[in-house]
């Protein structure tokens, strides 16, 4: 079985500039979660999604970050303008839901680089 | 409010020591999960175990294991004959369970594990 996929696996770009990730899930996941890892610390979740629609998205910096999950598949996060504060490795998870599985499975991250 | 602590930053052992990674957390959850990943190098966290807050059963998965101890709010981890592939950044996790269960982990800061040979 495929696992959660995530491209681009890097990407440096320069302030104020607007970059966007990608992500996949693994097929039959209904939930799907955003996370930043700063470095040097865990993940911190970012944004929830309930098969296409965002249930928990307080952490979200909403004046400049975005998500969708267009059909309840894929998901895509944005970040518009980019800030030097934004660095950091942005990680895809997803889950079936199940009330006794809770356990999350993570893409291999993208990391972000703003010079 | 939930919480996760692991107070170990950076822990070295030479290969075939036995290691123990502590974690404490809090919550006033009745019913919640506990996590370990690991998350070597390439950067991909990979889940490890999960325990639900009423099986305080101590688990057993070949050299790995963990202790759940809900009296000290703890769920430490054991690398018993560690080896250089163990080495990695691990990370204890905790969200809450039941019927609002969202599934949102809460994360410790990590404990960095390097195995020398």
């Amino acid at each position: 079985e495929a696992g959660v996929v995530q491209s681009p696996r890097y990407k440096i770009i320069e302030k104020k500039q607007p970059v966007a990730f990608w992500c996949n899930p693994i097929s039959g996941h209904n939930t799907l979660y955003w996370y930043r890892q700063n470095l040097g610390q865990g993940p911190e979740l970012l944004i929830r999604y309930e098969n296409e629609e965002a249930v928990d998205d307080s952490q979200l910096p909403k004046d400049r970050f975005s998500a969708e999950r267009l059909k309840g598949v894929d998901s895509t996060l944005k970040i518009q303008p980019a800030e030097l504060g934004d660095s950091a490795v942005y990680l895809c998870a997803s889950r079936q839901w199940d009330l006794h599985k809770a356990e999350q499975y993570f893409g291999p991250g993208t990391r972000l680089t703003v010079t | 409010a939930q919480k996760v602590t692991q107070a170990q930053t950076e822990i070295s052992v030479v290969e075939k020591e036995d290691v123990t990674l502590d974690c404490v957390y809090e919550t006033r959850d009745t019913t919640y999960y506990l996590f370990w990943y690991k998350q070597p190098p390439s950067g991909e966290l990979v889940f490890l175990i999960r325990r639900n807050s009423f099986d305080e059963q101590n688990e057993i998965s070949g050299r790995y294991s963990w202790n759940f101890q809900k009296s000290t709010s703890s769920f430490n981890f054991t690398i018993t004959a560690s080896q250089v592939v163990d080495s990695a950044v691990y990370f204890c996790a905790l969200s809450g369970g039941g019927s609002g269960n969202t599934g949102k982990l809460i994360f410790g800061q990590g404990t960095t594990l390097q195995v020398k040979p």
